[in-house]
Parts: C-alpha cells; structure tokens; sequence
C-alpha cells in the first residue's frame, strides 16, 4: 500500500448502534498513525497519534487499535450520537503526511 | 487560545492574479503544513516546514510557493492564480512532524474566475 486508505468511505447508523472503521498505511517505515474528527464547515480535530504496534487509545466512547505489522488501524465508536457524525480522518507522517479520503460517518436520531 | 491563524478567511481572485495565504500559530510548533481540500479528493499537502529554516513540496506543490517567515508564520503565495486552485486552503501545524496531532486552521476559501 503506498497511501493512506480508508474503509468504508460512507457509513449510516442509528443512534445506539456502534460502528468502526478501517485506516491501512505503508507498515514499512512507520512513525505515527493520527486520527482526525472533522464536522462540516469546521476544521479537523486531532483524536489520537498512535505509535507503537498493538497501540489502543480511548477517548469516551472512541477508541482506535494500531496493528504496525500489518499496517491498519481500527477506530470505534461505541453507541453512537447525532453529534459523533462527521468524516473520520487518518493520516501517516512523516515527511509529506498522506491523509486517507475519510469516512463520512451520519448517524440518524 | 487562538492556535492557527489564517487570514484572510475567504478570497475571489482573477485568472493570473497574484495572493498570499497568511498562517500563523502560537503554539510554540516547529512543523507547519499547507493543505488544499477539494470535492472528492481529500486533505493533499500543498507544502510543509519541518522546521524554521526548511521548506520541502508535498503532493501537489505546482503553481505555489511558501516562505517560513519564522517558527509562528508559514505563508502560502499563488503567483499567477488558476481556476484549477479554487479550493479550501488549510494550514496546520505540530510539535514536530510525526509523533504529535496536527492543529488546523479555520481555513481560506478561494475562488478563482
């Protein structure tokens, strides 16, 4: 893989279901693996930089796991609220950071 | 709490007309990025600054160039603007280019006719 993919590039959910989604990288030369939260007419936000293999971070009712080996990470979101829809980015520095397309994530009241 | 600035927020420019996209962060960050995001294709790297001092292109640095002014300010200049640059600019920055998130600015509307 030589960008940054992500998969699916659009997901609709009922509030209450809980989703996830998939970021793959080039797992040769790695550094980082950033996820990226980013609501319409806003900029994006930083969710978590995640480094090491078998990496797992949290954040309320996000998470995200890092597999460097195999080069993806999932991100998760456990009930999901009208207020988590938004596209989800990841990205892979150094140098000339790749972002993925996103997932555009609409979750109906 | 500013973070990164960018000015001016929204732009319409001639075909050939000149600009310069002003970004500024005071955070303390060694690493600056322009980025451009059209329909379709995404956040790309117009050109980052790893540091003060260093300038290096990114995926689509054609028709740009940028100046690290110094550690807060990153400018972004269009020499002969093109309807191909109508885009939302965005500038960001980070504590250094991998191991810490990336703050983003409130972005730059332009439109080239």
């Amino acid at each position: 893989i030589l960008n940054v993919e992500q998969s699916p590039q659009s997901l609709h959910v009922q509030e209450g279901d809980s989703t996830n989604f998939t970021c793959s990288f080039p797992s040769s030369n790695f550094y980082a693996l950033h996820w990226y939260r980013w609501e319409t007419a806003k900029s994006p936000e930083a969710l978590f930089v995640m480094t090491l293999n078998g990496d797992e971070k949290k954040k309320g009712r996000i998470s995200a796991t890092l597999n460097t080996k195999e080069g993806y990470s999932y991100l998760y979101i456990k009930g999901s609220q009208p207020e988590d829809s938004a596209t989800y980015l990841c990205a892979s520095p150094p140098g000339d950071m790749r972002f993925g397309a996103g997932t555009r994530l609409t979750v109906k009241p | 709490n500013a973070g990164v600035t960018q000015t001016p927020k929204f732009q319409v420019l001639k075909t050939g007309q000149s600009m310069t996209l002003q970004c500024a962060q005071d955070m303390n960050h060694n690493s600056m990025y322009w980025y451009r995001q059209d329909p379709g294709m995404g956040l790309r790297l117009i050109y980052y600054s790893a540091s003060e001092g260093t300038t290096d292109k990114g995926e689509v640095p054609n028709g740009y160039n940028v100046s690290r002014l110094n550690k807060r300010e990153f400018s972004l200049r269009l020499e002969s603007a093109a309807p191909s640059q109508t885009s939302v600019y965005f500038c960001a920055s980070s504590l250094t280019v991998s191991g810490y998130g990336y703050t983003f600015g409130s972005g730059t509307r332009l439109t080239v006719v």
